[in-house]
């Protein structure tokens, strides 16, 4: 069972250049997020989605796209990457809610923008 | 706007001692309140999640504790080990599976 597979796990983006941040989850979960980690400040929402076809904004949104064109896959897009976008990037999914199930996450995508 | 505190930010405690860590949140409409385990470098491994309905929930030597009314959790370590050193951090689900993260208590278990 891989669970919920983020790549790439390291990724070094000039600032202005774009890129995607995959994550798949192959446990038929609905809902699927991503985070960001910076230190002393936690983990903050950036984009989260319910289901295939719909996605809504998190706590930290500006600069990142998403889409949820399937279950399993949940990419982020930086558009124009800035310093400020430096930080370790989690995506977690899990269950309808109402089941009250854990979520998972997954191992992180550790981003440097110079 | 939810908030999650968690208090101390760091412990340092000799091996087999009993510990207590500390979540405190704002908004008491939960749906679940999980406690994660991170290494160092590493992702989010789930160890405990207690439902709203719940007091307690409980794991080998990890006990953990909810009180909705007065939005606190605790997560409790038995006999504490080297092993068990690691941040910690304590997510609350709100609704449309939203986390909000408290900012970790990194525990340090000398030998």
């Amino acid at each position: 069972n891989a669970g919920v597979t983020q790549t790439p796990k390291f990724q070094v983006l000039k600032t202005g250049q774009s890129m995607t941040l995959q994550c798949a989850q192959d446990m038929n979960h609905e809902y699927m997020s991503w985070y960001r980690q910076d230190p002393g400040m936690g983990l903050r929402l950036i984009h989260y989605s319910v289901g295939a076809g719909i996605t809504d904004q998190g706590e930290v949104p500006n600069g990142y796209n998403v889409s949820r064109s399937t279950t399993e896959d949940f990419p982020l897009r930086l558009l124009s990457a800035a310093p400020s976008q430096t930080s370790v990037y989690f995506c977690a999914s899990s269950f309808s809610q109402t089941m009250n199930t854990e979520a998972f996450f997954g191992q992180g995508t550790r981003l440097t923008v110079v | 706007k939810q908030e999650v505190t968690q208090i101390p930010a760091a412990l340092s405690v000799p091996e087999g001692e009993n510990l207590v860590l500390n979540c405190s949140f704002t908004d008491s409409a939960i749906y679940n309140l999980q406690w994660f385990r991170q290494d160092p470098g590493k992702g989010l491994t789930s160890l405990l999640l207690i439902q709203s309905s719940q007091r307690e929930q409980t794991s080998g030597r990890l006990n953990a504790s909810l009180d909705k009314s007065s939005g606190r959790s605790t997560l409790y370590i038995a006999a504490s080990q080297p092993g068990d050193s690691a941040t910690y951090l304590c997510a609350v689900l709100y609704n449309f599976n939203k986390f909000y993260f408290g900012s970790g208590t990194k525990l340090n278990v000398k030998p």
